[in-house]
């Protein structure tokens, strides 16, 4: 079985600054994908990162980078140069396996202050 | 790339009548769909997987004959909730994926009020 864990319900962080937003995940299978989504007040689920368990760098996608430690099994999300627009719920998860299905985390609401 | 659409945005309607939900992959060939539910305040909810063609898989604990999902081509799936009741009402969000392909793209989401 696979889990996500993200420990942090909600976090505040001054616009301009980097933030990172925690995940650990869970599982048996040697190959796997983790993934980020943002979801903001209007529910939509907006794909931000993906990173494979083979992966040798880090996955980055402008302002949003995905710190990959496997032997400590966290896939924790880093957002520089935070922005007003980023205020929203993220979403970790997995795939895993030959499940094409997603296990989500419980969600960090991130709020961006001035 | 990568856009799928969900119709209707948001839907009302009474006890005991069924709804139907679209799902539309734009841009590209989705040969996995699934549907999710998603309660406030919650994490999301897998209901089923479908592949194109073939009949949906179901999560444990959903009712296959109250949540009908069909996937008829590749770039269209529907979700059919027969004889709603009030604690159907939710916010219900489709994704797609294509053939090779991980990620999953989400559509806006189906926010369904039953009275």
């Amino acid at each position: 079985a696979q889990k996500i864990t993200q420990t942090q319900p909600g976090m505040f962080v001054q616009e301009k600054e980097a933030v990172t937003l925690d995940c650990t995940y869970d599982t048996s299978d040697p190959s796997y994908g983790l993934f980020w989504y943002k979801q903001p007040s209007s529910g939509e689920m907006i794909f931000l990162i993906y990173q494979g368990s083979y992966d040798q760098q880090n996955a980055t996608e402008g302002r949003y980078s995905l710190n990959f430690q496997k032997a400590r099994k966290s896939a924790n999300l880093v957002i520089s140069a935070s922005q007003l627009g980023d205020s929203a719920m993220y979403f970790c998860a997995m795939s895993g396996g030959t499940a094409s299905k997603l296990t989500f985390g419980t969600g960090t609401r991130l709020q961006v202050t001035l | 790339g990568a856009v799928v659409s969900q119709h209707p945005s948001w839907v009302i309607c009474k006890s005991g009548t069924s709804v139907k939900i679209e799902c539309r992959s734009l841009d590209f060939q989705a040969t996995t769909m699934f549907w999710y539910r998603q309660f406030p305040k919650q994490s999301l909810m897998l209901m089923a997987t479908s592949n194109e063609g073939s009949k949906a898989t179901y999560e444990q604990g959903v009712e296959k004959d109250k949540f009908l999902i069909n996937h008829a081509s590749l770039t269209l799936s529907t979700l059919t909730v027969t004889s709603a009741h009030p604690e159907d009402s939710s916010f219900y969000i489709c994704s797609a994926r294509g053939q090779g392909v991980r990620t999953q793209y989400f559509g806006p989401g189906t926010r369904l009020t039953v009275l």
